[in-house]
């Protein structure tokens, strides 16, 4: 069981929005803005799409942002495209000896 | 353009050691104030930080895997490396290496992917 929980699935028509959520603990999500999100396509390594819960690394599209509230952290991919189909990890740090954790991963699916 | 390269056997028995390296082009691994570590995903599974180390030496480590695990670096060959021992069948993975920017969930440049098989 991943230490921060997120959907198994979220799918949506291309051009909708979709927003993923990543529920953790106080003590990570909920303590630090150290939340980074990856995409993830099959066979290739995952790609950082948002750090520091909202920056978006130079050459991300500004579909793509990100938020928290509490003990809980969103992605949201807007104007949904078909290249967006793909898995999304969330990873948070905790500053205890765990250091780092990830979610369990969320497949999003462009119908 | 900082790139990062993976080798090593994609084959393990049980009850050996899976070793990987990774080699870094385009940049020191010794510049800039970050750490090198190693994600793993089995399959079917999510991503688990496995560990970091610092050029100098410093390391941290998943607690859950901490008793097994060795990263270490040679930065006269711009490489660090991993070492897992006493492998099973569910330490069968695919293996990445990445920068990871200290204090953070931040892994910016990332490996290709090793997918190391644990089985006889």
């Amino acid at each position: 069981q991943s230490a921060l929980t997120q959907p198994a699935s979220v799918s949506a028509s291309p051009g909708q929005s979709i927003s993923i959520s990543c529920t953790g603990t106080r003590t990570d999500v909920g303590t630090y803005d150290y939340v980074s999100w990856y995409q993830h396509h099959p066979g290739k390594a995952p790609k950082l799409m948002i750090y520091e819960v909202t920056n978006r690394p130079s050459g991300v599209s500004d579909r793509f942002s990100g938020s928290k509230s509490g003990n809980t952290a969103s992605l949201t991919i807007s104007g949904l495209q078909a290249e967006d189909e793909a898995d999304y990890y969330c990873s948070s740090y905790t500053g205890s000896s765990t250091h780092v954790v990830f979610g369990g991963g969320t497949k999003v699916t462009v119908l | 353009h900082l790139q990062l390269q993976q080798s090593g056997p994609g084959l393990v028995k049980p009850s050996e050691t899976l070793s990987l390296t990774c080699t870094v082009s385009g940049g020191s691994i010794s510049s800039g104030n970050y750490y090198w570590g190693w994600i793993r995903q089995p399959p079917g599974k999510g991503l688990e930080w496995i560990g970091s180390l610092f050029y100098s030496g410093g390391t941290f480590y998943n607690p859950s895997l901490e008793s097994r695990i060795t990263i270490s670096v040679d930065t006269s060959k711009n490489q660090f490396s991993l070492k897992l021992t006493s492998v099973t069948a569910a330490d069968t993975a695919v293996y990445y290496c990445a920068r990871h920017a200290p204090v953070s969930a931040l892994f910016d440049y990332w490996g290709q992917g090793s997918l190391v098989t644990v089985s006889s």
